[in-house]
C-alpha cells in the first residue's frame, strides 16, 4: 500500500542550527502538508502546498518556516535558526485532491538542545 | 474558546465494551469531521468522515455529527485491545482536506 514516508526518524540539532526535514509523498497526490506535535499537545496545521506554491499556513509558519518541493517526489519543510521550541514530532501529509483524505507520514521527531 | 475542545482522558475499558469518545467545536461553519487513530509514535490515520450531521458506520466503528449542539462522537463496538490507540476528532478549517483542526485526542485503553 502506497505510504507517506518521512525522513530521518529521529533529528537532533542543536539551537540556532538549519534543519531540513524530509518527506516523500504518495506518487500521484498533488496537495502536500505540514503539520507538528508538540509532546502533550495537539497536533497543529503548519502549510498546505500545492502546485509549487503554498496554498494555506497557519499562523504558526511565519518567516522561519520555508517548505519546498525540490523535485517530482520529494516535499521539504526548513526550519531556520531553530529554538527550543520547535522540538516536536512534525508530520508530512499528502492527498490527491483538496477533498480527499489527507495520509499521514510516521513523523520525524526534532529535538532541539 | 477553542475551536475543538476532546477530553483527552485516558479512559480504560475491558475487552468487549462500547466505547464512547467525544468532542465538541465552536464554529458552526465546520462541514466536515473525521476521526483519526494515532499509535504511539506513528502519524494519524484516519477511520472515519462524515459531512454535516448524521451517523456513519463502517464495521464496529459509528461516528455522529450533532450540529445543533456542535457535538460529534465516535462509538466503538466490542472493543478490541488492538483498539488502544490515541483517537483523535478533527474538523476541516480550510479550502483542503489536509488543512485540519484537531482536538487534544482521548487516549483508550482496552484491558484484555
Amino acid at each position: 500500500e502506497p505510504e507517506v514516508t518521512q525522513t530521518p526518524s529521529h533529528q537532533v540539532t542543536q539551537m540556532g542550527q538549519e534543519v531540513i526535514l524530509r518527506c516523500v509523498p504518495i506518487s500521484n497526490h498533488l496537495y502536500f502538508y505540514w503539520y507538528r506535535q508538540i509532546l502533550g499537545q495537539k497536533v497543529e496545521f503548519l502549510v498546505s502546498f500545492y502546485n509549487n506554491e503554498i496554498s494555506e499556513k497557519s499562523e504558526i509558519f511565519d518567516d522561519q518556516f520555508s517548505v519546498e518541493r525540490p523535485d517530482g517526489s520529494n516535499f521539504t519543510l526548513k526550519i531556520r535558526s531553530t529554538k527550543l521550541e520547535d522540538s516536536a514530532m512534525y508530520f508530512c501529509a499528502s492527498s490527491e485532491t483538496r477533498n480527499t483524505e489527507a495520509f499521514f507520514g510516521q513523523g520525524t521527531r526534532l529535538t532541539v538542545v | 474558546q477553542k475551536e475543538v475542545e476532546q477530553d483527552p482522558g485516558p479512559l480504560s475499558v475491558p475487552e468487549g465494551a462500547i466505547v464512547s469518545l467525544n468532542c465538541t467545536y465552536s464554529n458552526s461553519a465546520f462541514q466536515y469531521f473525521m476521526w483519526y487513530r494515532q499509535y504511539s509514535r506513528k502519524g494519524p490515520e484516519l477511520l472515519m468522515y462524515t459531512y454535516s450531521s448524521g451517523n456513519k458506520e463502517d464495521g464496529r466503528f459509528t461516528a455522529q455529527v450533532d450540529k445543533s449542539s456542535k457535538y460529534i462522537s465516535l462509538f466503538i463496538r466490542d472493543s478490541q485491545p488492538s483498539d488502544s490507540a490515541t483517537y483523535l476528532c478533527a474538523t476541516r478549517k480550510g479550502g483542503s482536506q489536509g488543512n485540519l483542526i484537531f482536538g487534544k485526542g482521548t487516549k483508550l485503553s482496552v484491558k484484555p
